[in-house]
């Protein structure tokens, strides 16, 4: 079974209006941190985001905030004003605790684009 | 700023082959990662390494190596290429085993294997 789902392949935003691209995970330990990665054309994956399973407050980071319930294990990027320059894959990681040595495990991927 | 480079940014082997890709970085992080990234199927880890001269498996380790012998580089090692393994292949590395640091990538390496 996969531990991070994304079931979104592909998103359409207009520019400047939100879009939340959705994460879903599955794990049994306690402790885990979420990140979310942006890869442009250009190839390189830039972190955007991380929100630990023990912050009670959802992460934000200029436009991008993680909507995380925690209860339905989901970890939705929301970006708001959408910009030309955020069309690219968005990919979402999950690291385990003791039970998973640390090493995330990336969902397959988002693609978005943005529309003028 | 941490900075990662990949020895190229594309490259073109034939079947058979033994093909070496070099990944170094700069901020003495103690983790290092090789990542192969495929459509639809999005990154899935080779190997990896705590430190020098450590290395354990990913998910997909068959038909690879690696090594590690400094700090700042992994090299990841397809000792006969095959066309199967033509794919985008990442390096990244991170601070620190045991703490939610997030992972610092190269640009990537698009090998094709003919």
């Amino acid at each position: 079974a996969q531990k991070i789902t994304q079931t979104q392949p592909g998103m359409f935003v207009q520019e400047k209006e939100a879009v939340t691209l959705d994460c879903t995970y599955d794990t049994s330990d306690p402790s885990y941190g979420l990140f979310w990665y942006k890869q442009p054309s250009s190839g390189e994956m830039i972190f955007l985001i991380y929100q630990g399973s023990y912050d009670q407050q959802n992460a934000t980071e200029g436009r991008y905030s993680l909507n995380f319930q925690k209860a339905r294990k989901s970890a939705n990027l929301v970006i708001s004003a959408s910009q030309l320059g955020d069309s690219a894959m968005y990919f979402c990681a999950m690291r385990e605790g003791q039970g998973g040595s640390y090493i995330p495990t990336f969902g397959r991927g988002t693609s978005l684009i943005v529309h003028p | 700023d941490v900075k990662v480079t990949q020895s190229s940014r594309y490259l073109v082997k034939r079947t058979g082959e033994k093909v070496f890709l070099e990944c170094v970085q700069d901020m003495d992080h103690e983790n290092m990662f090789w990542y192969r990234q495929d459509p639809g199927l999005g990154l899935r880890l080779i190997y990896f390494s705590y430190d020098v001269k450590m290395k354990e498996k990913g998910d997909i380790p068959e038909g690879y190596s690696v090594s590690r012998e400094k700090k700042e580089r992994f090299s990841l090692i397809l000792e006969s290429a095959s066309t199967n393994q033509t794919s985008m292949y990442l390096c990244a590395s991170s601070p620190y085993r045991g703490g939610d640091y997030e992972q610092y990538f190269g640009p990537g390496t698009r090998l094709t294997v003919t």
